[in-house]
């Protein structure tokens, strides 16, 4: 069936740097690619996302990459600070019996030390 | 606005004992709407979805119905509740009408079977 890989599960980084999270999919119909970051005890939440049309978005500190061919897209977050310490999740839409559903990754745990 | 509620935030339920957890969302119409658990420290596993009234699609085999008795209405309901059936669970739903496919999710019941 439809899977969403993602690595790393545990990522720990320095207050400026930079962390790349990245995962694989293996439907090549899904089109959108969505990023939810999860606080701790809270709702994940939409934190940016891409479609199948555009290989590259950037939102600020934050930009996600697509290869369709290679079936896989990644978050990276630049000068990362304390407050992006949290659970990110990418998915992956699939289409089954004609209705849409997300495939969400296992999640990454990131770490920003100041 | 469009806002999704969920309750309760939190629930300790004996072995054994029924369960029903409640979501509704409010500002639209018609829309997608998910049950989602996530163990601790684990990923989102999708539960059942529906895309209209009485329409319930189970994507795993478990302990747990859903209902959806009313447009704006998805439930979580379960007879018995065994202890493998703990963990937050998350309400999400999308705008079928819209091109966004992104979930809003609600703020979740964190379910404890002791």
């Amino acid at each position: 069936g439809e899977n969403v890989e993602q690595h790393p599960s545990t990522l720990s980084v320095q207050e400026g740097d930079s962390a790349v999270i990245k995962c694989t999919y293996s439907d090549s119909a899904s089109n959108y690619f969505p990023w939810y970051k999860q606080e701790l005890g809270k709702r994940p939440q939409l934190i940016i996302d891409i479609r199948s049309n555009v290989g590259e978005k950037k939102d600020q500190r934050i930009a996600v990459t697509l290869n369709k061919t290679a079936k896989h897209f990644s978050l990276h977050i630049t000068e990362t600070q304390p407050e992006d310490s949290a659970v990110y999740f990418c998915a992956a839409s699939h289409r089954s019996g004609g209705y849409n559903k997300l495939i969400f990754g296992a999640g990454t745990r990131l770490a920003v030390h100041p | 606005s469009q806002t999704i509620h969920q309750w309760p935030a939190t629930l300790v339920q004996p072995v054994g004992s029924p369960l029903s957890l409640e979501c509704t969302v409010e500002g639209t119409s018609n829309p997608n709407l998910y049950w989602y658990r996530q163990a601790a420290g684990r990923g989102l596993q999708l539960l059942f979805y529906s895309v209209g009234i009485g329409q319930i699609s189970s994507e795993v085999p478990q302990n747990l119905s859903a209902s959806r008795p009313q447009d704006r209405q998805f439930i979580l309901s379960s007879k018995k509740l065994l202890l493998s059936d703990s963990g937050f669970y998350l309400c999400a739903w999308i705008d079928r009408v819209g091109a966004n496919y992104g979930y809003t999710f609600g703020s979740g019941t964190r379910l404890t079977v002791v």
